[in-house]
């Protein structure tokens, strides 16, 4: 069955340093790879989505993630982290020969140090 | 585009009540809807699978009686959790997709139900 690994349950950073969330999927088949942010009470906010076209996806807020076959990976980075990035994070995959569930990683909390 | 409207955000009941909970997308027709329970500091938890006109597909371990899905339009479903009791406290939250393999689902922006 396909799963999702996101290594550190909380990553913390200084603003204005670089951000690396990891992600690693199991399926041996590339999947549909997606990552969401969630803040406070709220429901999930999609950054980026991984269909099969460039490996390298940019999103919104500044955030880009790159597809890598060979390392089963799609980690996370902003080059530089802003306050109002302090979130949780989801990476998520979508089989692609399946419903269109998502199966989501158990999250990383994003701490932004002033 | 592809807006997820979700309806209460916070509802807090008496224990043996019925809760509603709406999810409406505004701008797009969702071919399938999800829904999903979250527990504090946790990961999302899909309980079911929701087509329009056709009966929700539950994920094992999910009392059918107890959250009835409703999926009567294309740009509505409603779960409503059934004799509530504090242990169903929780945080649900809905998702919507359109169209075909690849598209992301969209959220709702949740509910938090508390049962007294």
């Amino acid at each position: 069955a396909q799963s999702v690994t996101q290594l550190g349950s909380h990553v913390s950073v200084s603003e204005g340093a670089l951000v690396l969330l990891r992600c690693n999927y199991s399926s041996s088949v590339p999947p549909y790879l997606f990552w969401y942010v969630q803040y406070p009470n709220q429901g999930l906010q999609l950054l980026l989505k991984y269909t099969s076209a460039a490996t390298l996806v940019k999103g919104i807020n500044g955030f880009e993630a790159e597809f890598k076959k060979s390392e089963t990976s799609f980690h996370l980075t902003k080059p530089s982290a802003h306050m109002s990035d302090a979130a949780e994070y989801f990476c998520a995959v979508s089989d692609r020969s399946s419903s269109y569930k998502l199966i989501f990683g158990s999250g990383t909390r994003l701490l932004v140090r002033p | 585009g592809a807006v997820v409207s979700q309806h209460p955000s916070w509802v807090i009941c008496k224990s043996g009540t019925s809760v509603k909970i709406e999810c409406r997308s505004l701008d797009f027709q969702a071919t399938t809807m999800f829904w999903y329970r979250q527990f504090p500091k946790q990961s999302l938890m899909l309980m079911a699978t929701s087509n329009e006109g056709s009966k929700a597909t539950y994920e094992q371990g999910v009392e059918k009686d107890k959250f009835l899905i409703n999926h009567a339009s294309l740009t509505l479903s409603t779960l409503t959790v059934t004799s509530a009791h504090p242990e169903d406290s929780s945080f649900y939250i809905c998702s919507a997709i359109q169209g075909s393999q690849g598209q992301p689902q969209h959220f709702g922006d949740g509910t938090r139900l508390s049962i007294l």
